[in-house]
């Protein structure tokens, strides 16, 4: 257990529908990642927050998804209009800046989301 | 019909050998590389890093090489053991926007057999 905890483990929802995920990081943590990874590829990038702050998202997110970090703890990601496409598994990663150039991520397991 | 996307690289190793898992990177910018271990169902773990600054660093049964002028990484792991089976990713962190994010090759999977 990394102590990055996402929720729920598993979502299945129907085409359409919208969808939240929630992750909860290290509590003394600033910087929180979100990815998606699909089978056989790795995580892929898709927003980053310092403390509350948004800094940056991927240019292949699209508009549906929107993820918010409001207090700089919990974050949540939410799915708008799910298509069969976003099926994947989405991770949330955790790190404290100690220094300028090391960056471990700690991870969560990760939301299995299947869209019918 | 049959997806290459969906065939990782995989490595096939007795238990006891020495694996050698090998990964190239994109951005010859990049300051700071990271392997991870991703084992079913579970989220990738860190294993070891190294900054762009070194070629070599070693941790406990594993040592990281980089080579700069190919730009290519290597994961040593000594003396292999079935609970290193697992699907194996180095990261490269590089300069998105105005942040340095890392970024995930495809990834490896490791087979030790008993």
């Amino acid at each position: 257990d990394t102590g990055v905890s996402q929720n729920p483990r598993h979502k299945i929802t129907k085409r359409g529908q919208n969808v939240t995920f929630r992750c909860d990081p290290i509590s003394e943590h600033n910087r929180l990642y979100w990815y998606r990874q699909t089978l056989g590829q790795g995580p892929e990038f898709l927003t980053y927050f310092q403390n509350e702050a948004q800094l940056e998202k991927s240019r292949l997110l699209s508009d549906r998804f929107s993820a918010e970090r409001p207090k700089g703890s919990f974050s949540t990601l939410e799915i708008q209009r799910t298509e069969q496409g976003d099926s994947a598994m989405y991770l949330c990663a955790s790190t404290s800046r100690a220094s300028d150039v090391d960056e471990k991520l700690f991870f969560g397991s990760g939301t299995q989301l299947s869209v019918l | 019909g049959e997806s290459v996307g969906l065939h990782l690289p995989t490595l096939s190793v007795q238990e006891g050998d020495n694996s050698i898992i090998n990964c190239a990177y994109s951005n010859s910018a990049s300051d700071y590389f990271i392997w991870y271990k991703q084992e079913s169902g579970k989220g990738p773990q860190f294993i070891i890093d190294i900054r762009s600054n070194m070629d070599k660093r070693q941790g406990q049964r594993v040592t990281v090489l980089l080579n700069k002028t190919v730009k290519h990484l290597s994961l040593q792991i000594a003396a292999t053991q079935p609970g290193d089976s697992a699907v194996y990713f180095c990261a490269e962190r590089g300069r998105t926007g105005g942040s340095y994010i890392p970024t995930f090759g495809r990834g490896t999977s490791l087979i030790v057999h008993p």
